[in-house]
């Protein structure tokens, strides 16, 4: 069974802080997908990154950046000098195996709050 | 690119009633479509998936002749919530693949469905 942990509810910090996100994951499958998605308040899911099981190279998107270690099943997002528009719930997603291939496996998400 | 849309954004309808939900790929063809309930502050709760052309694959526990989903073209997908009672009210999803890209998922801005 596929399983993706976000064991921090809620994250506060004072803007221009960086903050980090983690995400542990759990799967059999040798090939899947991890995903993360930003839920401002508006509701709408905004897709951030997309990274297959056999590309472990970080990733830096601006202020964003991933990285991704096999060894410790993780996932974890970075937000560098955070912005008070970085307030959203983020969510990471696992997709993969035969039985569920892309299905999206979320974990709880976590709410991040940037202060002025 | 990649653009989702869904209609009616929110919703208010007495019980019993019937809800029709719509999901468009506005930019691209969606081969696929998943449909996720949320409840307020908790993770995205997957319904349903639907290949255009054929009938809904939906998750355990929830109840085909209640959510009624039809993907009549590659563009469009509709819920439709049958009697609706008030514990139906909830943050309704929908999100898509296309054929350039069927591994990512984007989401539409979401409905929020009241029963009262």
């Amino acid at each position: 069974a596929q399983k993706v942990t976000q064991a921090q509810t809620e994250i506060s910090v004072v803007e221009k802080e960086d903050v980090t996100l983690d995400c542990v994951y759990e799967t059999r499958d040798t090939t899947y997908y991890l995903f993360w998605y930003k839920q401002p308040p508006s509701g709408e899911l905004v897709f951030l990154i997309r990274r297959n099981s056999f590309d472990e190279q970080n990733e830096i998107s601006g202020r964003y950046s991933w990285n991704f270690q096999k060894s410790t099943s993780s996932f974890n997002f970075t937000i560098t000098a955070s912005q008070v528009v970085d307030s959203a719930v983020y969510f990471c997603a696992l997709s993969g195996g035969t039985d569920s291939w892309g299905k999206l496996q979320f974990g709880a998400g976590t709410q991040v709050v940037v202060t002025p | 690119g990649a653009v989702v849309s869904q209609h009616p954004s929110w919703v208010i309808c007495k019980s019993g009633t019937s809800v029709k939900i719509e999901c468009r790929s506005l930019d691209f063809q969606a081969t696929t479509m998943f449909w996720y309930r949320q409840f307020p502050k908790q993770s995205l709760m997957l319904m349903a998936t639907s290949n255009e052309g054929s009938k809904a694959t939906y998750e355990q526990g929830v109840e085909k002749d209640k959510f009624l989903i039809n993907h009549a073209s590659l563009t469009l997908s509709t819920l439709t919530v049958t009697s609706a009672h008030p514990e139906d009210s909830s943050f309704y999803i929908c999100s898509a693949t296309g054929l350039a890209d069927t591994d990512t998922q984007y989401f539409g801005p979401g409905t929020r469905l009241t029963v009262l």
